[in-house]
């Protein structure tokens, strides 16, 4: 079964620092896609970044930048520049391309602050 | 306007009781999803239907049951609710082959 884990439950941050969240998972697909979700306090469910495991290229939104290390089952999330803004849950996920069992798998997510 | 709606929003009601949500998607998605997300905030998945078939269904207690009437809609209707029950459920709905899944805002359902 996929698992993806997120070791760190809160991580805080300087205003217009950067900040790194980590996300490791466990597969033995080959194609896959990668996912950082953000939840602020309302519950809603954004998406911030999504990246395909066959790319090679590290996606970028912005402020926001992944380095996904597939041999390595890594994928963390940079934050450039944070704002006030930022401060929420992230979650990492994880979908299979292909099969009927292709459901997003979610860590336990991490609560950022940013400090002013 | 919307991509995925669900109603309602907010839902307090008594332990015993049987309650539903509702969920529709204008996407074009053939999938749709039922997701928890409990007190300590871990979010799991319930259920899943493609183009109105079941194909995932996370031992979830069989008094909630899922309904798609099409494949834009798929409701929740939980009977004899329990004080566990409480959580935030939220609807998303995606691409079988795709690859984004999209949620709606979320139904805060508190059970007293």
């Amino acid at each position: 079964a996929q698992t993806v884990t997120q070791s760190q439950p809160e991580m805080s941050v300087q205003e217009a620092e950067t900040v790194t969240l980590s996300c490791t998972y466990d597969t033995s697909e080959s194609d896959y896609y990668l996912f950082w979700y953000k939840q602020p306090p309302s519950r809603q469910m954004i998406l911030v970044i999504r990246q395909e495991a066959y790319k090679q290229q590290n996606a970028t939104e912005n402020r926001f930048s992944v380095n996904f290390q597939k041999a390595a089952l890594s994928f963390s999330l940079k934050i450039s520049d944070s704002q006030l803004g930022d401060a929420a849950m992230y979650f990492c996920a994880y979908r299979p391309a292909t099969g009927a069992n292709s459901k997003l798998t979610f860590g336990k997510g991490i609560t950022l602050s940013v400090r002013p | 306007d919307t991509a995925v709606s669900q109603t309602p929003k907010y839902l307090v009601t008594q332990m015993g009781n049987d309650k539903s949500i509702k969920c529709e998607q204008n996407l074009g998605h053939d999938t749709m999803y039922w997701y928890k997300q409990d007190s300590k905030k871990f979010l799991k998945i319930m259920f899943s239907y493609n183009n109105k078939e079941l194909i995932i269904n996370e031992t979830v207690p069989n008094r909630f049951s899922p309904k798609s009437p099409d494949k834009a809609h798929l409701n929740l209707h939980i009977n004899s609710l329990e004080l566990g029950d409480s959580a935030v459920y939220f609807c998303a709905s995606g691409l079988f082959s795709g690859n984004t899944i999209y949620f709606g805002e979320g139904s805060w359902l508190t059970v007293v």
